[in-house]
């Protein structure tokens, strides 16, 4: 079966400076891997998903990620965060043998940005 | 623009009354999806359609019902049996339903118990 955790439900920083979002999935089969955000009462967007190939993503808003199938991890990273990145981010997994319809998301991380 | 849309914005739903979530797409998509975001917690999937008139039961399907008689649109019906209906819902529609697929999202209805 498959799972994903997201370590962190709360992460705050500093306006400017870099952040991390940790995500780790288990599953016996290969994966898909997505980060999605939510701004404050509406849905969520793509930001970048891991499909096959190279194992940086890049996404929108300077966004990437890096698929490290060794340590079965899908960290999420900007390096210099601004304020409109306050928003709840969530990782996702799918297995490439089911269907849309069983993806599995994580419980969130809500980033926050202080001046 | 394409794109999802969802309505109302806010409802409330009284003791032992049926409310119906509407959702909309204009993005030709096949597969539509149903879920319910409670606070801190991930999202849980109620009903998924691959195709019209076509409905599958998600993980937390209890005391809701859906249709799908036509491509663009996929209704939530919150029956009176959901005894705890209080949450955020998301509809999301993709291409079809292949694990790789993108799923959108709608901006939401927030559903509240009077």
């Amino acid at each position: 079966a498959q799972s994903v955790t997201q370590l962190d439900s709360q992460v705050p920083v500093f306006e400017e400076a870099p952040v991390e979002l940790r995500c780790n999935y288990s599953s016996s089969v290969s994966v898909y891997l997505f980060w999605y955000v939510q701004y404050p009462n509406q849905g969520l967007q793509l930001l970048l998903k891991y499909l096959s190939g190279s194992t940086l993503v890049k996404g929108i808003n300077g966004f990437e990620a890096e698929f490290n199938k060794s340590q079965t991890s899908f960290h999420l990273r900007k390096p210099s965060v601004h304020i409109s990145d306050t928003a709840e981010y969530f990782c996702a997994v799918s297995s490439g043998y089911s269907s849309a319809s069983k993806i599995i998301f994580g419980s969130g991380t809500r980033l926050s940005i202080r001046p | 623009d394409g794109g999802i849309t969802q309505s109302p914005k806010y409802l409330f739903r009284k003791e032992g009354q049926n409310v119906t979530l509407s959702c909309e797409q204009n993005l030709n998509h096949d597969a539509m999806y149903w879920y319910r975001q409670d606070p801190g917690q991930g999202l849980r999937l109620i009903y998924y359609s691959q195709i019209v008139n076509d409905f599958q039961k998600g993980d937390i399907a209890e005391g809701y019902s859906v249709s799908r008689e036509k491509k663009e649109s996929f209704p939530l019906t919150v029956t009176s049996a959901q005894k705890n209906p209080t949450a955020f819902y998301l509809c999301a529609s993709s291409k079809g339903l292949a694990a790789l697929e993108t799923q959108y999202f709608g901006p939401g209805t927030r559903l509240l118990v009077l």
